[in-house]
């Protein structure tokens, strides 16, 4: 299986930081790799796909880099409804796993 | 727009079986462009892939809990189901069934709100 890490577990940032969060999976998975946000008691919702494609519906102050194993989730300019928890997942094969995830927090 | 529903009991006993449907709303299983995965999540922890089946009968099962899961479809009600045999307390998580995207990368595009299901005698 491909272990994904990410850190850091968690950040405490302002309204109006911007936050990078970084995944590294244990092989190579080209630029196979989505990103999602989960709030308490909801379902994870799907942010990025592909490493850096934005999904529908999706502000713009989200962006995803990277590929190989390294990758970066940055939130320009935090609003106060994305604290939240931030999972990195790879997509490139079966069975996909998640990384343990990042709570942004409010400082 | 596709929606998903899980639906099932809140307790099972350990050694039983956990038994979850999913039903989809909005869209079909039978469409062949996506697979209808199941995920977990212990309390206070991360996310669990558990597996997917495909409108053909196809499955792909996480090698951790392979021995001990199955999911099925039933396309005359649009939905599929999981269950988890022999269970224990570790089972205990919140169950979400979900769209997975037929292609790399594969990864899950519409989520259901979840269901709990808490493993205690």
């Amino acid at each position: 299986d491909i272990q994904m890490t990410q850190s850091p577990s968690s950040v405490s940032a302002s309204v109006g930081d911007r936050v990078i969060i970084t995944c590294r999976a244990s092989q190579g998975i080209s630029s196979w790799l989505a990103w999602f946000q989960q709030k308490p008691g909801e379902a994870p919702k799907l942010l990025i796909y592909a490493a850096s494609g934005l999904e529908s519906g999706v502000p713009s102050r989200f962006s995803g880099s990277g590929s190989g194993t390294d990758f970066t989730l940055t939130i320009t300019s935090l609003q106060p409804e994305d604290f939240a928890t931030y999972f990195c997942q790879q997509a490139d094969s079966f069975p996909l796993t998640f990384g343990g995830g990042t709570k942004v927090e409010i400082k | 727009q596709v929606q998903l529903q899980e639906s099932g009991p809140g307790q099972v006993k350990p050694s039983e079986t956990l038994s979850l449907t999913c039903t989809v709303f909005g869209g079909s299983v039978s469409s062949g462009f996506y697979y209808w995965s199941w995920i977990r999540q212990p309390p206070g922890k991360g996310l669990e892939w558990i597996g997917y089946i495909y409108y053909s009968g196809s499955t792909n099962y996480n090698p951790s809990l392979k021995s001990r899961v199955t999911i099925s479809m039933d396309t005359s009600r649009n939905q599929f189901s999981l269950k988890l045999r022999s269970v224990t307390p570790a089972d205990t998580a919140v169950y979400y069934c979900a769209r997975t995207v037929l292609r790399r990368p594969y990864t899950m595009d519409v989520w259901g709100k979840g269901t709990t299901v808490t493993v205690s005698s």
